[in-house]
């Protein structure tokens, strides 16, 4: 069984950093490309990064680049998102993704991050 | 504001039938067949409905279709049940350095 477990979400002060890791088991973690998606309270999905199979190729939405780091660790089928400078816009409940086709095929339940002083 | 267009409501009746759109441009959804659909239901995850625009995931009832049409893609809910209701977002390959579009999501309501 497909499983994604996030972690490392909890509340940070503005101007703040955190670690989110997202933990894979019940596939071949290394050859699918992961994405982070994150949801703000009452708000729609909106897409953060993505990285290829092998970490070689990053990706950020406008609104984290500068400020956030995807990355992975294969051989502990982990994937992470290095956040900081984090602002009130930033709090979200944050998933990560497997990608399949084009497509976010599982999900994990998501960890939320607040960002309050 | 969201890179795609989604109206922000849908409704329809149980057994009836109701489509959502997504309007991108010719950078994402006009350009390439990597649309896919998603459900989510208050407090949970999302959940995969549609890839490729039409194709559907193994155990998605085929009350649920997706198509294409330029700029433009849509969500068909045919035969419409209780626990259809849900928000549905719309995402899209972009070729651009960010690589993916979302809409804003549409609430769908089931009267």
């Amino acid at each position: 069984e497909v499983q994604l477990v996030e972690s490392g979400g909890g509340l940070v002060q503005p101007g703040g950093s955190l670690r989110l890791s997202c933990g894979a088991s019940g596939f071949t973690f290394s050859i699918y490309p992961m994405h982070w998606v994150r949801q703000a309270p009452g708000k729609g999905l909106e897409y953060v990064s993505a990285i290829t199979s092998d970490g070689g190729s990053t990706y950020y939405a406008n609104s984290v680049k500068g400020r956030f780091t995807i990355s992975r660790d294969n051989s502990k089928n982990t994937l992470f998102l290095q956040m900081g400078s984090l602002g009130a816009e930033d709090m979200a409940v944050y998933y990560c993704a497997r990608v399949y086709h084009y497509a976010y095929e599982y999900w994990g339940q998501g960890t939320l991050v607040t960002v309050s002083s | 504001q969201s890179a795609l267009t989604q109206p922000p409501s849908a409704s329809g009746s149980p057994g009836q039938s109701v489509t959502i759109s997504c309007t991108g441009t010719s950078s994402d959804v006009g350009g390439y067949n990597y649309v896919s659909w998603y459900q989510q239901h208050p407090g949970k995850a999302p959940k995969l409905m549609i890839y490729e625009v039409s194709k559907r995931p193994s155990g998605v009832p085929d009350r649920f279709s997706g198509s294409k049409s330029g700029n433009t893609a849509s969500l068909t809910v045919s035969g419409l049940q209780a626990e259809d209701e849900a928000d549905y977002y719309c995402v899209s390959y972009a070729d651009n350095n960010i690589l993916r579009v979302f809409g804003g999501g549409t609430k769908l309501t089931v009267l």
